[in-house]
């Protein structure tokens, strides 16, 4: 079993378009992450979620809004979008508090045309 | 966010070569984590670390934490081709809000 997946895989769209991420863990983590991978293939967290309640939005811009329904779940709907939101975005998960580890899932690729 | 400073930014070697990255904070950390990501995939979990000093190994590979808290290392052992990837170390600490922070990556090329 897949312990955090995320869909879809591949996603090309037109510049303007409003499009949404979804992310599901079955590790029983409540805490959550979204991170964009840019080109140079840095690492950037963009947003974390505990309990379903926002920690951490680290500047990213209010067309990025993320949206927990449960523990289990972390979606991204990114409005109006832009060549610079070409990436790879990973979904993650890990138990909330120090000494843990955080799990990735396979990644979205988003490519913006 | 904070970006931990990782070296060497890429690596090309030999199969069968040993392999040495290591990766350094400004802040300290209790958790030191490191990963590997072939192309395609999320990062995967290679060895995880809780304590200073600790030296863990999984494989022909072994990390340690650092003395300090603020640094630790990875090496691989006679290196094989399936070898290549991106390799990330991670840190987490409670005096940096128990975020993970990542560092810049090493890429690891295995000529055969």
């Amino acid at each position: 079993d897949t312990a955090v997946s995320q869909t879809p895989k591949y996603l090309v769209t037109q510049m303007g378009n409003d499009k949404s991420i979804k992310c599901e863990q079955n590790l029983g983590h409540d805490t959550m992450y979204w991170y964009k991978q840019d080109s140079k293939k840095f690492l950037k967290i963009m947003f974390s979620y505990n309990n379903k309640e926002l920690i951490i939005n680290e500047t990213v811009p209010n067309r990025f809004s993320p949206k927990s329904p449960d523990k289990a779940h972390l979606n991204l709907h990114i409005n109006s979008l832009e060549l610079g939101d070409s990436a790879v975005y990973f979904c993650a998960s890990s138990s909330w508090g120090s000494g843990n580890t955080i799990y990735f899932g396979e990644g979205s690729w988003l490519t913006v045309v | 966010g904070q970006q931990l400073n990782q070296s060497p930014q890429s690596m090309f070697i030999q199969e069968g070569e040993d392999v040495s990255m290591n990766c350094t904070s400004s802040s300290i950390f209790n958790t030191w984590l490191w990963y590997k990501q072939e192309p395609g995939e999320g990062p995967v979990l290679l060895i995880a670390l809780y304590k200073a000093g600790e030296l863990t190994s999984n494989g022909r590979l072994t990390a340690q934490f650092g003395i300090t808290r603020k640094d630790s290392f990875l090496n691989i052992s006679a290196s094989i081709p399936s070898d290549v990837g991106i390799y990330f170390c991670a840190g987490q600490g409670s005096n940096t809000g128990n975020q993970f922070y990542f560092g810049t990556g090493t890429s690891l090329t295995v000529i055969p």
